[in-house]
């Protein structure tokens, strides 16, 4: 059974870097998806943050590329997510989720994670 | 960037109701576009993709319409498990965004 688990950090100070791993066990990370990182704030709704290919390609939502690097670890069949600089408007739960597949009509995001919980505070 | 947009962001209705959400794309995407389902404290759950393709497992009372920038999520009968919110996404090109919700509460 596929299985992805987010972790990091659940406290970040503003102004330093949010780090997050997504651990994939079940699946191999080079095999025939994309991996995705999204967020909501409290009470709000679904941001993309980006996208990986195992390749290293990477895809980021234009609001947040000047601070976002995500990166894939084929050796360790994980993914991550780096923010930086962090102010307390990127207080969030933080998904990391699997696409179907890695042709178009399958870059829907079918399999997510369980969130973990970053808050940004001094 | 493509922005989505949902109508309404909450809708109140009765269990055994039709319930139709409406999203809408700045731009055409063709039928590159999924729905998802999510409850308080869960993370979401893909309901549709392709516009119009039940996932696996989803209940047929669920369905999907839509081509080019606008789209529909079918509630047939609203029933108890079924409030919660749901959200419409993209998957245009190499990117991917996703409307803004649509809460769906209990009259």
């Amino acid at each position: 059974q596929v299985h992805l688990q987010e972790s990091g950090p659940g406290l970040v100070k503003p102004s330093e870097t949010l780090s997050l791993t997504c651990d994939v066990s079940g699946h191999s990370i080079t095999s025939g998806s994309y991996w995705g990182w999204i967020r909501q704030p409290p009470g709000k709704g679904l941001e993309w943050i980006g996208t990986v290919y195992h390749s290293g390609n990477t895809y980021y939502n234009p609001s947040l590329k000047s601070r976002v690097s995500i990166s894939v670890d084929t050796s360790k069949n994980q993914f991550s997510l780096h923010l930086n600089p962090v102010t307390a408007a990127d207080t969030a739960m933080y998904y990391c989720a699997r696409t179907h597949g890695d042709f178009r009509p399958d870059w829907y995001f079918d399999l997510w994670g369980r969130g973990t919980q970053v808050t940004v505070s001094s | 960037d493509i922005q989505m947009t949902q109508s309404p962001s909450t809708l109140s209705a009765f269990v055994g109701d039709r319930v139709t959400i409406t999203c809408r794309a700045s731009q055409t995407i063709s039928t590159w576009l999924a729905w998802y389902q999510q409850k308080p404290g869960k993370a979401p759950k893909l309901l549709i993709y392709k516009a119009s393709t039940l996932e696996s497992g989803v209940p047929p009372r669920f369905s999907g319409s839509g081509t080019g920038t606008e789209f529909t999520l079918t509630i047939s009968s609203l029933q108890p498990d079924d409030f919660a919110t749901y959200y419409c996404q993209h998957y245009y090109t190499y990117s991917w965004a996703f409307g803004q919700g649509t809460k769906v509460e209990i009259k």
